[in-house]
């Protein structure tokens, strides 16, 4: 089945414990993307990557890194989570330049305490 | 940054009748892409109208476009308690280098048994 696997799906840390969130997908699809969604300000995108090593800034970088090291995955990393990441997050793929819908995750609810 | 704004923000229906949701994006697009996320799922990706197409069907859903107005409607004939969920639309501008997805506040809806 074509999917975009996130882990964990819930997870609880304490401010400053460095985390990654994993994200994989099986469709060889080169585009990802990871969002954020926060009641009020909807889905804001964090980084996207357009191939294996190219990354880049979306509207919301702060605070995160990414790495695409291979095609299938992007983790999403937090080196010193803060209260103010705590967040419901969605990983994303597509085929770059396809024009096609979005593949997503089914999320990751981080709470940061 | 917000391109697109959903109208309503929330809607309530009875199971039979259609919804109507608008959206209006700021911004020259490739295309404008709908989707549905049931409550702290992922989305799911329900249909994309290229920039030069005017109107395009999926099923019970209707998607329109009017790039002169810069607005996008979804409509959902015949509604089901099943199609509750929030509905949020995406544009794909024309001066993204990084093909993203761009998403508007959502609309709320609540289909009623």
């Amino acid at each position: 089945e074509a999917q975009v696997t996130q882990n964990p799906r819930y997870l609880i840390t304490v401010t400053g414990k460095k985390l990654t969130v994993t994200c994989s997908q099986n469709m060889n699809h080169e585009y990802m993307s990871w969002y954020r969604q926060d009641p009020g300000l909807g889905l804001r995108q964090i980084y996207y990557s357009m191939n294996v090593e190219v990354t880049d800034k979306g509207d919301v970088p702060e605070g995160y890194k990414v790495s695409r090291k291979e095609k299938r995955n992007f983790p999403l990393i937090l080196e010193s989570p803060s209260p103010n990441q705590t967040s419901l997050y969605f990983c994303a793929s597509s085929l770059w330049g396809s024009g096609e819908g979005y593949t997503f995750g089914s999320g990751t609810r981080l709470t940061v305490v | 940054s917000q391109q697109g704004e959903e109208d309503p923000q929330a809607l309530s229906i009875q199971e039979g009748e259609n919804a109507t949701m608008n959206c209006s994006y700021k911004t020259s697009i490739n295309n404008l892409q709908w989707y549905r996320q049931n409550s702290g799922r992922g989305l799911v990706h329900l249909i994309l109208i290229r920039s030069n197409e005017r109107e395009k069907h999926s099923g019970r859903l209707r998607v329109t476009l009017d790039t002169s107005k810069k607005s996008s409607s979804l409509l959902i004939t015949a509604s089901r308690a099943a199609d509750t969920a929030s509905y949020f639309c995406a544009t794909d501008a024309s001066d993204n280098a990084g093909n993203m997805l761009t998403f508007g506040g959502g609309t709320r809806l609540m289909v009623k048994p």
